[in-house]
């Protein structure tokens, strides 16, 4: 079975600088998707950024961008510039095929004025 | 982009009593739509996937005569919880599966928060 792991609970910047969230995830397939979301208070499940598992560039979205290791089934996501709207609960997630998705346990991130 | 609409968002209701919370795909047909429970402070929790025009297929530990899940067309999902207790109470939220026009992309619903008093 697939699984994500997000080992950072809980994680704080200073606004305008970097963060980096950690992610790692377990498959025997080769062929997936990993994706970023972003959670707000309101719950709404705002996709940030994703990555597929044949492409070797990194993805990157203005201010976000990803590190993709594949052979070490990583996938960590940076935040630059941080600003006081980036503060929500940031879930890892990983999906192949049709199939569903499966989330990490989710980061707190924190951003300090 | 492709919207996704569950309704309600928020609801109350009495112990005991059923419950149903439905989850729209608005521009785009969905053959498969997932739904999720997240409690407080939690991840989201896979608790089924709804095939449209079939039986949905539950997680494990998931009571499927308690969560009753109807896909009976391309657009519309719904999640029963019934004889609601306490317990029940949690954020639920939807997710479907574009697989025309959108890349075989998942959008998610906004949510309903059910509260069982």
């Amino acid at each position: 079975a697939q699984t994500v792991t997000q080992s950072q609970p809980e994680m704080s910047v200073q606004e305008a600088e970097t963060v980096t969230l950690s992610c790692t995830y377990d498959t025997s397939e080769s062929d997936y998707y990993l994706f970023w979301y972003k959670q707000p208070p309101s719950r709404q499940m705002i996709l940030v950024i994703r990555q597929e598992a044949y492409k070797q560039q990194n993805a990157t979205e203005n201010r976000f961008s990803v590190n993709f290791q594949k052979a070490a089934k990583s996938f960590s996501l940076k935040i630059s510039d941080s600003q006081l709207g980036d503060a929500a609960m940031y879930f890892c997630a990983y999906r192949s095929g049709a199939n569903d998705m499966r989330f990490g346990a989710g980061t707190r991130l924190t951003v300090k004025p | 982009g492709a919207v996704v609409s569950q309704h309600p968002s928020r609801v109350i209701c009495k112990s005991g009593t059923s419950v149903k919370i439905e989850c729209r795909s608005l521009d785009f047909q969905a053959t498969t739509m997932f739904w999720y429970r997240q409690f407080p402070k939690q991840s989201l929790m896979l608790m089924a996937t709804s095939n449209e025009g079939s039986k949905a297929t539950y997680e494990q530990g998931v009571e499927k005569d308690k969560f009753l899940i109807n896909h009976a067309s391309l657009t519309l999902s719904t999640l029963t919880v019934t004889s609601a207790h306490p317990e029940d109470s949690s954020f639920y939220i939807c997710s479907a599966r574009a697989e025309q026009g959108v890349g075989n992309t998942i959008y998610f619903g906004e949510g309903s928060w059910l509260t069982v008093v």
